[in-house]
């Protein structure tokens, strides 16, 4: 099994170009999760799904926006993208709720110039 | 709203030294708590987790036990290997929903040098 695969590994992107980051799980998860991780600090939750057709923003969701058409595919939108969303991107995938391991992806490395 | 707090780092220890990693949590309710390791470049990986309170998580001679009253889940390794050189970070899940919404600490350095 592939797990979570992410694309692309590194993208640099120019101040008010927009891109999609891409997210896919082949382990049949209802759960999946964006996070950013800035330099030296955690991850922060941007925006999650608990099946296809189901999303709801997380702690720092503003400039973001997803879609959830199909189980495997979790896709990140960036609009008009700011110096600020240079980070590295994460998806994650689980089984179910609060019990369970969140698997995840190699991640995005984003840097907005 | 939920909060993770990490001991800072970086840490550095000689191999075959103690480990022990700190982290307390403010939460309502019953968060399930994990342990997640992360190594350079690459995601983050499960390295153990509890569900409830005086539950003991352990995998690859690490361990941590979640205790309720202190808030606290501390990550202990008796004897550290160069191979365990990695960013360990605290999370918990928010106990009022049922959707996995975690919330991790900022991470805590560690270098085991031979």
């Amino acid at each position: 099994n592939a797990g979570v695969t992410q694309t692309p590994k590194f993208r640099i992107l120019k101040i008010g170009q927009s891109m999609t980051l891409q997210c896919t799980q082949d382990m049949n998860h209802n759960y999946m999760y964006w996070y950013r991780q800035d330099p030296g600090m955690g991850l922060k939750l941007i925006y999650y799904s608990v099946g296809a057709g189901i999303t709801d923003k997380g702690e720092v969701p503003n400039g973001y926006n997803v879609s959830r058409s199909t189980t495997e595919d979790f896709p990140l939108r960036l609009e008009l993208a700011a110096p600020s969303q240079t980070s590295v991107y994460f998806c994650a995938s689980s089984y179910g709720g609060n019990q369970e391991t969140q698997y995840f992806g190699p991640g995005t490395r984003l840097l907005v110039l | 709203g939920d909060s993770v707090t990490q001991m800072e780092g970086p840490v550095t220890l000689s191999e075959e030294a103690f480990l022990t990693i700190n982290c307390t949590y403010t939460a309502t309710g019953y968060p399930s708590l994990f342990w997640y390791v992360q190594y350079p470049g690459e995601g983050l990986q499960l390295l153990l987790k509890a569900t409830k309170a005086d539950d003991k998580g352990s995998n690859k001679g690490f361990e941590a036990t979640y205790r309720k009253e202190t808030t606290s889940f501390h990550l202990e390794k008796g004897s550290v290997q160069v191979s365990d050189s990695a960013v360990y970070f605290c999370a918990l899940s928010d106990p009022n929903t049922n959707a996995g919404k975690s919330t991790f600490g900022d991470g805590t350095t560690l270098t085991v040098k031979p």
